[in-house]
């Protein structure tokens, strides 16, 4: 019953280094989503994938970068991290029943990323 | 763009009464959707309850439920009798109707924290 998976679940990185989140949901989910959580704020949109194949941006989108390996992974990477980078990270998919405009986003547990 | 705003950065309540948490937005459109998210200190966000903008009846979900005042774009979660468990951060959140299907996407308030004290 894991849902959506995200790893790692920490990590502490040098400015300039880059690294990439993973997530994987087993729910045959076509929908996926990258926000950041930041103290005192809501959750923010960084990019989303609607669909296998496709990617789009959100809020907040600069200095990340996204592919959606396949219908169950969906990736965010860093290229060249900076200080404002750290966050806390959450994936999350939709289910969103056949015929319907409601659904509701899953996520996964988060990964808490510093950049120093 | 709409925008979700949580006054309360922080809220306490003693076991087994009951606290409301505000929620209003600002938005244009005439239908969408409301959401309150749980986050407990395990990080992982949780639906706790949802509401259709059309529909006139409040949502409930057992101890939880809403009070939707569509004109004054209020959106206040109260939950009842309330539980060492239900300690955790609340966020409030907008989805326009023009982000259905696979172009979903929320719009989140900044959150309340929210204490139970035995």
């Amino acid at each position: 019953n894991a849902g959506v998976t995200q790893t790692p679940k920490f990590q502490v990185l040098k400015t300039g280094q880059s690294m990439t989140l993973q997530c994987a949901q087993d729910m045959n989910h076509n929908s996926m989503y990258w926000y950041r959580q930041d103290p005192g704020m809501g959750l923010r949109l960084i990019y989303y994938s609607a669909s296998e194949g496709t990617t789009d941006k959100g809020e907040v989108p600069n200095g990340y970068n996204v592919s959606r390996l396949n219908k169950r992974e969906f990736s965010l990477r860093l290229e060249s991290a900076a200080p404002s980078q750290t966050s806390v990270y959450f994936c999350a998919s939709l289910t969103l029943p056949r015929g319907t405009n409601t659904g509701e986003l899953f996520f996964g547990e988060g990964s808490r990323l510093t950049v120093l | 763009a709409q925008t979700v705003t949580q006054s309360q950065p922080e809220m306490s309540v003693q076991e087994a009464e009951t606290v409301t948490l505000s929620c209003t937005y600002d938005t244009s459109e005439s239908d969408y959707y409301l959401f309150w998210y749980k986050q407990p200190p395990s990080r992982q966000m949780i639906l706790v309850i949802r509401q259709e903008a059309y529909k006139q009846q409040n949502a409930t979900e057992n101890r939880f439920s809403v009070n939707f005042q569509k004109a004054a774009k209020s959106f206040s979660l109260k939950i009842s009798d309330s539980q060492l468990g239900d300690a955790a951060m609340y966020f409030c959140a907008y989805r326009s109707p023009n982000s259905g299907g696979s172009n979903y996407k929320l719009t989140f308030g900044k959150g309340t924290l929210l204490t139970v004290n035995p």
